[in-house]
């Protein structure tokens, strides 16, 4: 089974600057899906960004990158210029035929 | 196109009783997938279907079941309730090919007291 690990449990970063939360995950896989979801209050979650693997490029959308290395199975998730409605819980996610989930990063923006 | 939603948003039940939720997915998308989310365990996998089949499962017991209608929506069904059944479900839906990219729903609170 594979599994995905975030290793900060709380992540606090002030507003208009960068925060990178950490996800490493473990497969024996090598054609797979990683992305990254938000859940804020609400509770609904939110695609934010995904990666395939046997691409070596890194996904960008808008204020939000990834670093993809897929020897060191680590894909982090960089936010640029953090707003208030940033602040939520992010997933870390791998899929193959279902997504397995990291435990979560608490982001919260500080004004 | 709407999103995914999910029906009822609140539920409170109580222990031994039975709970069906419902779930409609993004039009086109042939794919439901079910999640439970608690605060000790996390985000888990239920079960998938796709074209009214169960595709996968997880590992929950028998008391949790689903079905997939024509349309595509889905429901999820827990018998015997147990106070350990309380979550979020989390219903998501996809195309069901390539990435598999999953659009989640609102979510069911379910409380079971």
């Amino acid at each position: 089974a594979q599994t995905v690990t975030q290793s900060q449990p709380e992540m606090s970063v002030q507003e208009a600057e960068t925060v990178t939360l950490s996800c490493t995950y473990d497969t024996s896989e090598s054609d797979y899906y990683l992305f990254w979801y938000k859940q804020p209050p609400s509770r609904q979650m939110i695609l934010v960004i995904r990666q395939e693997a046997y691409k070596q490029q890194n996904a960008t959308e808008n204020r939000f990158s990834v670093n993809f290395q897929k020897a060191a199975k680590s894909f982090s998730l960089k936010i640029s210029d953090s707003q208030l409605g940033d602040a939520a819980m992010y997933f870390c996610a791998y899929n193959d035929y279902k997504l397995s989930f990291g435990a979560g990063t608490t982001v919260t923006v500080r004004a | 196109k709407a999103g995914v939603t999910q029906t009822p948003r609140y539920l409170i039940k109580t222990r031994g009783q039975q709970v069906t939720l419902s779930c409609s997915p993004i039009s086109g998308h042939r794919s439901v997938s079910w999640y439970q989310q608690t605060p000790g365990q996390g985000l888990q996998f239920l079960f998938e279907y796709f074209s009214e089949t169960q595709r996968n499962k997880g590992n929950f017991p028998g008391r949790f079941s689903g079905r997939q209608f024509s349309n595509s929506r889905s429901e999820m069904n827990v018998s015997t309730l147990e106070l350990g059944d309380s979550a979020l479900y989390l219903c998501a839906s996809s195309s069901g090919q390539g990435s598999h990219e999953q659009y989640f729903g609102p979510g069911t609170r379910l409380t079971v007291t």
